[in-house]
């Protein structure tokens, strides 16, 4: 079965600090992972998106890693802001005969405070 | 840029009641997939149509059910609503099905309709 399990399930840190939210899974046929941001109630966000042959990716504070063959992503948080607050959902695609499936991590909640 | 748009953002409807939840996608994007997001879960893929055709099934009851029009908008229906089915109902588009290994197509979430059943 897919699987996608994210460490921690909530973290808390002060505004300016950095933070490291982690990513494993167990997807097959793997086709991309992603990671979304989430407000409470609202829908998800995309904030990168990687491919097997991509190892590391930026979109402004953050930087998302990709091993393939540990099957381990990271999204790095640089710089927190308060709106940062949310959940960080990690979320792995297959692609099996023209379908693409997404499997979605249970997600990290991310508390920045003052 | 214009993004997904679901209607009715809130719904608020009793245990036996019908429901429909509508989805419309990016233009030009010509798969919608269907998601539901209990309280504190992760989201929940239901049903997917690309061309107006079912492309994909997963945890959908039977009493629902969704088609998608000719304009690529989508609807799911929702008859003998229970308890059970209070949540965020996600729609999310996308422009094809990736055909080609290592490649993908973005899916575009819409803000969600949160469903209430008493």
């Amino acid at each position: 079965k897919n699987q996608v399990e994210q460490s921690p399930q909530s973290l808390i840190i002060l505004e300016g600090k950095n933070c490291t939210l982690q990513c494993n899974y167990t997807v097959s046929p793997f086709s991309n992972l992603r990671w979304y941001k989430q407000d409470t109630g609202r829908g998800p966000v995309s904030l990168t998106i990687m491919t097997f042959s991509e190892n590391t990716k930026s979109n402004g504070r953050y930087t998302a890693t990709l091993d393939a063959d540990t099957k381990q992503s990271s999204l790095h948080i640089t710089a927190s802001q308060l709106s940062d607050s949310a959940s960080y959902i990690c979320v792995v695609s297959d692609l099996n005969f023209g379908n693409e499936k997404l499997t979605f991590g249970t997600g990290t909640r991310l508390t920045i405070i003052p | 840029a214009a993004g997904v748009i679901q209607s009715p953002r809130h719904l608020i409807k009793e245990k036996r009641e019908t429901a429909t939840l509508k989805c419309y996608p990016i233009p030009r994007h010509d798969t919608v997939y269907w998601y539901q997001q209990g309280p504190g879960q992760d989201p929940q893929f239901l049903i997917s149509f690309y061309e107006k055709m079912q492309s994909d099934k997963g945890s959908i009851p039977d009493r629902f059910s969704a088609q998608q029009f000719s304009d690529y908008h989508s609807e799911l229906n929702m008859s003998s609503l229970e308890l059970g089915d209070s949540a965020l109902y996600f729609c999310a588009s996308s422009l094809g099905v990736s055909g080609s290994w290592g490649s993908y197509n973005e899916q575009f979430f819409g803000p969600g309709t949160r469903l209430t059943v008493l």
